[in-house]
């Protein structure tokens, strides 16, 4: 079946302007998490949701990030008055209800000028 | 919160040879251990995944193994080939993963 799919996959950005990231998750995935993947690094963990609710949100740099997920399916990331550090691999991953592993997206780059 | 390091950060190995990859993590609680490839610009791909109540798992020529004891689990790659060449990412954690800083893995024809 269909994988997760991420959009844009690369979005270039003047610092100020505010982004929107797009995740579809697969098909009847609960869990849906968001990662930030910097220039030769892991992922890192942005926040997490259970369906349409966003039971973690611990990893998120600062109030200029925010995730929604209003119907429990499609999610998207916010990143308001970007900044130049913003610039990363934005990666979206969804898990089973039945386990643990988490099936990541293509991921979307995001470049700050 | 979770800590994980991982080693080597490269790693080149001739074609046939094994290769060992090995982390530690710092979280008692932590209780699922994936492992992910990831090829230049593409997305982190499982290949593999073990949790706390198991010590070793296998999938053809990929082996996990973990000590709970010591706090470290390891990869092994037996008779590898060329398309095993990429970054591989240890992690750790329950719903939430810590992820290992990689290990650009170079196999040599």
């Amino acid at each position: 079946g269909a994988g997760v799919s991420q959009s844009p996959r690369y979005k270039v950005a003047k610092r100020g302007q505010d982004v929107a990231l797009r995740c579809d998750p697969i098909s009847g995935h609960v869990s849906l998490f968001w990662y930030q993947q910097a220039l030769g690094q892991g992922p890192e963990f942005l926040t997490y949701f259970q369906n349409e609710a966003q039971l973690d949100k611990s990893g998120l740099p600062s109030d200029r990030f925010f995730a929604e997920r209003p119907e429990g399916s499609v999610s998207t990331l916010k990143i308001q008055r970007t900044q130049q550090e913003d610039s990363a691999v934005y990666l979206c991953a969804s898990s089973p209800p039945w386990g643990d592993e988490q099936y990541f997206g293509p991921g979307t780059r995001l470049t700050v000028l | 919160g979770e800590n994980v390091e991982q080693h080597p950060s490269t790693l080149s190995v001739q074609e046939g040879d094994s290769a060992v990859i090995k982390c530690t993590y710092s979280d008692s609680a932590s209780n699922y251990f994936p492992w992910y490839k990831q090829e230049l610009g593409k997305r982190p791909q499982l290949i593999i995944d073990i949790r706390s109540n198991v010590g070793e798992k296998k999938d053809q020529r990929i082996a996990v193994t973990l000590n709970k004891t010591a706090k470290h689990f390891s990869l092994h790659i037996t008779e590898t080939q060329p398309e095993d060449s990429a970054v591989y990412f240890c992690a750790a954690g329950d719903y939430k993963l810590s992820f290992g800083a990689g290990t650009t893995v170079t196999v040599r024809a």
